[in-house]
């Protein structure tokens, strides 16, 4: 079984601060980890997709960064505006012989920005 | 135009009828997937079909029955249907199974079997 830990499980911010989460994952026959932004009443929605160790990527005012070596990804939202209110998703993907397309999803951190 | 479409929205239903979950993609993608969204709220893996091959078969009832017509639908049919089945079911497509795809989700569909 394969675990993706995301921590906090949830978090309150005021409107402008800088927050961060940590996604877990299993450090071993890693392929590939997703980010998914999922508002209430919505689907999840793609963020960044990160293949190698040290990758960084940048969308407006949220990044991410991704340690293969140790099992972890960290997402950084500055500034936090209302509308950045949502549940983030960490999805690993592992390779092990054909089944290796499969994502296994965190459990999400609840964002929550007060204006 | 939605790019992931699911219907229906909602379905309530009695125990041990026969249903299905329709979904459609627009994106010219390969690969569909069904998702299930437990008790817990994890979304889990269910099926996966690229090109129409089932590449994909989670430890899943054999009531569940995917059926993909074509590259852009990717169908689930649940026969005799159980209280346990209640959840939210999510479609999603990819461009392929490659590294970098990242997978694109329908609204849901909300099953409720009572």
């Amino acid at each position: 079984i394969l675990n993706v830990e995301q921590s906090p499980q949830s978090l309150h911010v005021q409107e402008g601060d800088s927050t961060n989460f940590t996604c877990s994952f299993p450090s071993s026959n890693f392929y590939a980890l997703h980010w998914y932004r999922w508002e209430t009443a919505k689907s999840p929605e793609a963020l960044f997709v990160m293949t190698l160790n040290g990758d960084e990527k940048k969308k407006g005012r949220i990044s991410a960064t991704l340690n293969t070596k140790e099992g972890y990804s960290y997402l950084y939202i500055k500034g936090s505006q209302p509308e950045d209110s949502a549940t983030y998703l960490c999805a690993f993907r592992f390779h092990s012989g054909g089944s290796n397309y499969k994502l296994t999803f965190g459990k999400g951190t609840l964002l929550t920005v007060n204006p | 135009d939605t790019a992931v479409s699911q219907t229906p929205k909602y379905l309530v239903t009695q125990m041990g009828n026969d249903k299905s979950i329709k979904c459609e993609q627009n994106l010219g993608h390969d690969t569909m997937y069904w998702y299930k969204q437990d008790s817990k709220k994890f979304l889990k893996i269910m099926f996966s079909y690229n090109n129409k091959e089932l590449i994909i078969n989670e430890t899943v009832p054999n009531r569940f029955s995917p059926k993909s017509p074509d590259k852009a639908h990717l169908n689930l049919h649940i026969n005799s249907l159980e209280l346990g089945d209640s959840a939210v079911y999510f479609c999603a497509s990819s461009q392929d199974i490659g590294r970098g795809d990242e997978q694109y989700f329908g609204p849901g569909t909300r099953l409720t079997v009572t």
